[in-house]
C-alpha cells in the first residue's frame, strides 16, 4: 500500500537560518509527488510538484524540493526562512493516473526572529 | 480568478444530526475530491467526482456520500453524526479531463464540531 512518511513531527528553526524537510514514500512506481503548506485554520497551498523530468524541483516562496528516487525520498528545502513560513508542512503522493493524494501527518515549522 | 470556495465555513451538530457540506470549484475544473482532516493529522480522501460520476472512494463508512452538480459544484452529506467526525473537511479542484493525476487546488474548510 502506498504511504508517506514525515519523520519530523515539529522543526524549530531561526528566521534566515536554512531548512530541510524531510519526506519519504512508498510506492511501487514513479510517484507523483506533492508538497502542501496549511496556515493555521486555513486549507492547503501548493508549494511545488514531481511528476516528471528534473528531480530538483522550484515552487512558490523560494521553497524547493529533490526526488531521489534510490531513498525513496522528496525532501521540502529552503535556503533562507522567514518568519511568514511558520505552518505545517504536508507531503503527499498520488498513485499513478488517480487524483487521489496520500498525505504524510505533517511537520509543524516554527520560526524564531 | 476565484479559487475553491466550500460553505460553510464553521458548523456544530450534535450527535445523530446530519449536515450537508458544499463546495464550488475552480472554474473549468470538472472534478472535485473530498478530505477529511481531524486535528493534528494529515487530510484523508473521502470521495472523488467528476462528470457527476464517482471516480474514487476512500475508506469511509456508508454514513458518507456525496454527489455532483450539472455546474461541477459538489455536496458531502454525512448522516448519523458521531463525535468522530469533528474535522475540518476539505474540497479540492483538479481539471479531472483525463484518467491520469492532475493536480489539485484546495478550499479554505469547512470546520464541523459535534458535540
Amino acid at each position: 500500500a502506498q504511504s508517506v512518511t514525515q519523520p519530523d513531527i515539529h522543526i524549530t528553526v531561526s528566521e534566515g537560518a536554512s531548512l530541510e524537510l524531510r519526506c519519504n514514500y512508498s510506492y511501487g512506481a514513479t510517484p507523483y509527488l506533492f508538497w502542501y503548506v496549511q496556515s493555521p485554520g486555513q486549507g492547503l497551498q501548493l508549494l511545488l510538484k514531481y511528476f516528471s523530468g528534473d528531480t530538483l524541483v522550484q515552487g512558490i516562496k523560494g521553497f524547493e524540493a529533490e526526488f531521489k528516487r534510490s531513498q525513496s525520498s522528496f525532501n521540502l528545502r529552503k535556503p533562507s526562512v522567514h518568519w511568514s513560513d511558520a505552518a505545517e508542512y504536508f507531503c503527499a503522493v498520488a498513485p499513478y493516473n488517480t487524483d487521489k493524494l496520500i498525505f504524510g501527518t505533517g511537520t509543524r515549522l516554527q520560526v524564531f526572529p | 480568478d476565484a479559487g475553491v470556495t466550500q460553505s460553510p465555513t464553521h458548523l456544530i451538530k450534535t450527535r445523530g444530526q446530519q449536515v450537508t457540506l458544499r463546495c464550488s470549484p475552480i472554474s473549468g475544473h470538472k472534478s472535485v475530491s473530498w478530505y477529511q482532516q481531524v486535528l493534528g493529522q494529515g487530510p484523508q480522501f473521502i470521495f472523488q467526482y467528476y462528470e457527476k460520476e464517482e471516480r474514487g472512494r476512500g475508506n469511509f463508512p456508508d454514513r458518507f456520500s456525496a454527489r455532483q452538480f450539472p455546474n461541477y459544484s459538489s455536496e458531502l452529506n454525512v448522516n448519523a453524526l458521531l463525535l468522530g467526525d469533528s474535522a475540518l473537511y476539505l474540497c479540492a479542484s483538479s481539471r479531472g479531463e483525463t484518467e491520469s493525476t492532475d493536480t489539485q487546488y484546495f478550499g479554505p474548510g469547512t470546520r464541523l464540531t459535534v458535540l
